[in-house]
């Protein structure tokens, strides 16, 4: 049973427009939530996070939005540039057993 | 520089020959942990280490183990490698379990003929 779910493979999205990647839980002990960005042939790196007790996390570009009611997070990225491109995983956590990842989806950023 | 390296970055290996790929960090991180990444199945964990002499089944351990005797090594070892093993596979350690990021190495792409 699939606890982290990104619905969507793939997104493409113009460069200087806003990107947004969603992300869904299943699991109600998951308390803390991360986005890691991964290239080819490198491991992924770390993004953003955001605990159950906040609702918005900002960084620079990319804000991290949770609603814990609907189980959902988005991470928006603003304005989106060609070096965006690449996997973003999305993570979320709550107990001792480590992150339980998403299936990743595709960000491609179009000239 | 803080780092997790793993070895070796590719392995082409035969069917019931065991291996072993090693991952060390320099970040004295207690957490670390061992993910596998195939297509249209994202990262699953094979096996973590809350810290030295403590090690748990993550969501795909089978037919994988580990050993975490030191806090900076934590290698994966194949015992009887098989064709559904062939995948790419990551190393991650962390400060701790709750609310951190990982730091994850360059991946080791193994493919098993």
């Amino acid at each position: 049973d699939q606890q982290v779910k990104q619905n969507s493979p793939s997104l493409s999205v113009q460069e200087g427009r806003i990107s947004i990647l969603n992300c869904d839980y299943t699991n109600s002990m998951f308390d803390y939530f991360l986005w890691y960005k991964k290239y080819p042939a490198e491991g992924p790196t770390f993004l953003i996070s955001i605990s159950s007790i906040k609702d918005k996390n900002e960084d620079g570009r990319f804000t991290v939005f949770l609603n814990k009611s609907a189980k959902h997070l988005s991470l928006h990225i603003v304005p989106s540039q060609p070096g965006d491109s690449a996997v973003y995983f999305c993570a979320a956590g709550g107990g001792a057993d480590g992150l339980t990842f998403g299936k990743g989806t595709h960000l491609i950023i179009q000239p | 520089e803080a780092q997790v390296t793993q070895n070796p970055r590719y392995l082409i290996t035969v069917t019931g020959k065991k291996l072993t790929v090693t991952c060390s960090q320099n970040m004295n991180h207690e957490y670390m942990s061992w993910y596998r990444q195939d297509p249209g199945l994202g990262l699953r964990q094979i096996y973590y280490s809350m810290n030295v002499e403590v090690t748990d089944k993550g969501d795909v351990p089978e037919g994988y183990k580990v050993s975490r005797k030191e806090k900076r090594n934590f290698p994966l070892i194949l015992e009887s490698p098989s064709p559904n093993q062939t995948s790419l596979y990551f190393c991650a350690s962390s400060l701790g379990v709750m609310g951190y990021g990982y730091t994850f190495g360059s991946g080791t792409r193994l493919t098993v003929v």
